[in-house]
C-alpha cells in the first residue's frame, strides 16, 4: 500500500520567515518517484518537483529547496525567505514503479504567508 | 499552447440529476487523469487512461460515476443519479508517456449538488 501523509493541515508565518513543509511517504517498492505540486488560489495544481528514490541529492530551485531522506521516508519542502505570492495549498505525492502510472496525493498544507 | 481545458467551470444541480464534466487533454498526451478533492478526503484518483483506455478506475466511488474517453481529445465523466455528497471539484490531468509525473491540470470543475 502506499501514502503520503502531510501532518501540517495549515501554517501561517509573516514574510521573509523560513517555512518547511513535512511530507511522509510510505510504499513497499524500492524504486517510486516522489512530487510537490502547487495550488495556489486559482485552484489549478501546478507541478513544482519530482524526485526518484535513487537520487538522494537535495534540491534547490530559488528560493524553493526539498530535502529527500530515505531513511526517515521524508521529502520536505522549504521555503526561504517566504513570499505572500507563495501563499497556496502544497501538495506532496508519490508514485510506485508497481503500480503504474497512479500517483497518490497527500491531504494538502495549506501554507498563508502574511505581509 | 492550450493548457488542459475543463468545462463547465462551476456547476450547481439538483439531487438525481445527471451530471457531465468534460475535459480536453493537451495535445500530444497519452495520460489522462480524473481525480476529485474535498475537503474531508483530500485529493483521490478517481480513474485514468492511457491511449484513450481506462486502465484503473478503483478509486470511481460508485456505479453511479462513469468515464469515457471516446478519442485523444476529449474525455467526460458522468455522474448519474447525482447526491449531494458528489459535491466537490473534478480535477482533469494529462501527461505523456516518459514525462507523465509531471501532470498537467486543467482548472477544475466546481461540483454542487443540492
Amino acid at each position: 500500500a502506499q501514502k503520503v501523509t502531510q501532518a501540517q493541515t495549515e501554517i501561517s508565518v509573516v514574510e521573509k520567515e523560513d517555512v518547511t513543509l513535512d511530507c511522509v511517504y510510505e510504499t513497499r517498492d524500492t524504486t517510486y518517484y516522489l512530487f510537490w505540486y502547487k495550488q495556489p488560489p486559482s485552484g489549478e495544481l501546478v507541478f513544482l518537483i519530482r524526485r526518484n528514490s535513487f537520487d538522494e541529492q537535495n534540491e534547490i530551485s530559488g528560493r524553493y529547496s526539498w530535502n529527500f531522506q530515505k531513511s526517515t521516508s521524508s521529502f520536505n519542502f522549504t521555503i526561504t525567505a517566504s513570499q505572500v505570492v507563495d501563499s497556496a495549498v502544497y501538495f506532496c505525492a508519490l508514485r510506485g514503479y508497481s503500480s503504474a502510472s497512479k500517483i497518490i496525493f497527500g491531504s494538502g498544507t495549506r501554507l498563508s504567508i502574511r505581509p | 499552447d492550450a493548457g488542459v481545458i475543463q468545462s463547465p467551470r462551476h456547476e450547481v444541480t439538483e439531487m438525481g440529476q445527471e451530471v457531465t464534466l468534460r475535459c480536453k487533454p493537451i495535445s500530444g498526451h497519452d495520460y489522462l487523469f480524473w481525480y476529485r478533492q474535498t475537503m474531508m478526503r483530500g485529493l483521490e484518483l478517481l480513474i485514468y487512461f492511457n491511449n484513450n483506455v481506462p486502465i484503473d478506475d478503483s478509486g470511481m466511488p460508485e456505479d453511479r460515476f462513469s468515464a469515457k474517453m471516446p478519442n485523444a481529445s476529449f474525455s467526460t465523466l458522468k455522474i448519474q443519479p447525482s447526491e449531494p455528497r458528489d459535491s466537490a471539484v473534478y480535477f482533469c490531468a494529462s501527461t505523456r508517456r516518459g514525462a507523465f509525473e509531471k501532470l498537467f491540470f486543467g482548472s477544475g470543475t466546481q461540483l454542487s449538488v443540492l
